[in-house]
């Protein structure tokens, strides 16, 4: 069972314009994170939201938690093709393990 | 400040081998997992531990076993490889809400 979806399950922009990629599930997790993967590279941490509503910012890269803290969103403003990758979201109830999305391929065209 | 070291990080083996994927991580986390990932795909869970000890499945266990051998190691053995375990494999710690930290990989060819 896949708690965690993400959409959309592929993304291809031109530079500069904004995107917002989504991660839902049904369940309530007490942090959740994002990551990002370059080909032939492991996930690296993004950031890590824990307050239902908290909202982060990591330069052009805003991240929300929803309220009820099910879901979260990483909207990117004016892309670029450095923001190529694999997109993770994560989440973790508690102190059980991490339970990883299904993955947004994200691709800039210059 | 290594982070999470795993080796070899590319393997060959023929049908039926054995291996042992090492993995060591020097920020005191509790918790870490193996994953594997298929060409274009996300991540999937074969082993977690919670603590030194303690393992867990994941959702694709069969044909690995695991060794918490410390709270630094976890190790991966494949027992007999199968072509099916053609991957790369990732090794990662992580702390409640502070988020994983994952190792370059290990890019196995099981032929």
């Amino acid at each position: 069972t896949q708690l965690l979806e993400q959409s959309p399950q592929f993304l291809s922009i031109q530079e500069g314009e904004n995107l917002t990629v989504y991660c839902n599930s049904s369940s309530v997790f007490s942090s959740l994170q994002w990551y990002r993967q370059e080909p032939g590279e492991g996930p690296v941490l993004l950031v890590t939201v824990v307050t239902g509503g908290e909202v982060k910012k990591l330069k052009r890269l805003t991240f929300q938690f929803g309220d009820a803290r099910k879901d979260s969103s990483l909207h990117i403003t004016a892309a670029q093709p450095g923001d190529t990758g694999l997109y993770l979201c994560a989440g973790a109830r508690g102190n059980e393990k991490l339970t990883f999305g299904t993955g947004t391929r994200l691709t800039i065209i210059p | 400040n290594a982070g999470v070291t795993q080796t070899p990080k590319f393997q060959v083996l023929k049908t039926g081998q054995s291996m042992t994927l090492q993995c060591a991580q020097d920020m005191n986390h509790n918790s870490m997992y193996w994953y594997r990932q298929d060409p274009g795909m996300g991540l999937r869970l074969i082993y977690y531990s919670a603590s030194e000890g303690t393992t867990d499945k994941g959702e694709v266990p069969n044909g690995y076993n695991v060794s918490r051998l410390n709270k630094r190691e976890f190790s991966l053995r494949l027992e007999s490889a199968a072509p099916s375990q053609t991957s790369v494999y990732f090794c990662a710690s992580s702390e409640w809400r502070v988020g994983a930290f994952f190792g370059q990989g290990t890019r196995l060819t099981v032929v």
